[in-house]
């Protein structure tokens, strides 16, 4: 059974400008999480989608947004970029968080110049 | 706001040793605890709690969760260098809505 994927791994950009990022369940899994890791901060929740119904948010700005397709893949949206954007974004994938494990991706790495 | 606590912050200890790591928590609506192994990648599940005082137990680690004193320990014997991490607590906190606090982690190094 193939693992979470994220795409791209890496992405550079510069402050002001949007990105999106990519993220691919395992297969039959519906929900889809959401995380930043800074090594400031740590791993922070951004959102979780369920049957493309988001059922929680973190405390991030609205630039931060996301959703999630039928076919259970999800993207996430940031806008306006900052330089404290700058950070680690995994998701990770599961039947029901509730009750099932989660498997993270491994990552996509964003870098704000 | 919502509060997960580790500690130590970080721990070097010796191939065999017994380690104990702590995890205590503040949330509204307590659902469930986790905890995850991150070496350098993508963290991985290690347990899932949600009853007091069950110890779960996968080889040389286990766990257990006391939901009065609002506390969590995971403990791994006869440690080994491939135990080296960072262990990661994180407590479902969302109600009927999945929200996932994490705790800042343990760096635990071990040493052969």
């Amino acid at each position: 059974k193939a693992g979470v994927t994220q795409t791209p791994r890496y992405l550079i950009k510069t402050r002001g400008q949007q990105v999106t990022l990519s993220c691919s369940p395992i297969s039959g899994h519906r929900s889809v999480s959401w995380y930043q890791q800074t090594p400031g901060q740590g791993l922070q929740f951004l959102f979780e989608y369920f049957s493309e119904t988001q059922r929680n948010k973190g405390n991030f700005p609205g630039r931060f947004s996301g959703r999630q397709f039928s076919n259970s893949r999800s993207e996430m949206n940031v806008s306006t970029l900052e330089l404290g954007d700058s950070a680690l974004y995994l998701c990770a994938s599961s039947l029901d968080p509730d009750f099932y494990e989660q498997f993270f991706g491994p990552g996509t790495r964003l870098t704000v110049l | 706001e919502d509060k997960v606590v580790q500690s130590p912050l970080s721990l070097v200890v010796h191939e065999g040793d017994t380690v104990t790591l702590n995890c205590s928590y503040e949330v509204t609506n307590f659902r469930s605890l986790l905890w995850y192994k991150q070496e350098k990648k993508a963290p991985t599940f290690l347990f899932m709690l949600t009853s007091s005082g069950i110890e779960k137990k996968s080889g040389r680690l286990s766990s257990i969760l006391d939901k009065k004193e609002l506390f969590s320990i995971l403990n791994i014997t006869a440690t080994q260098t491939g135990d080296s991490a960072v262990y990661l607590c994180a407590v479902n906190s969302g109600g009927s809505n999945y929200k996932l606090t994490f705790g800042k982690g343990t760096l635990l190094t071990v040493n052969p």
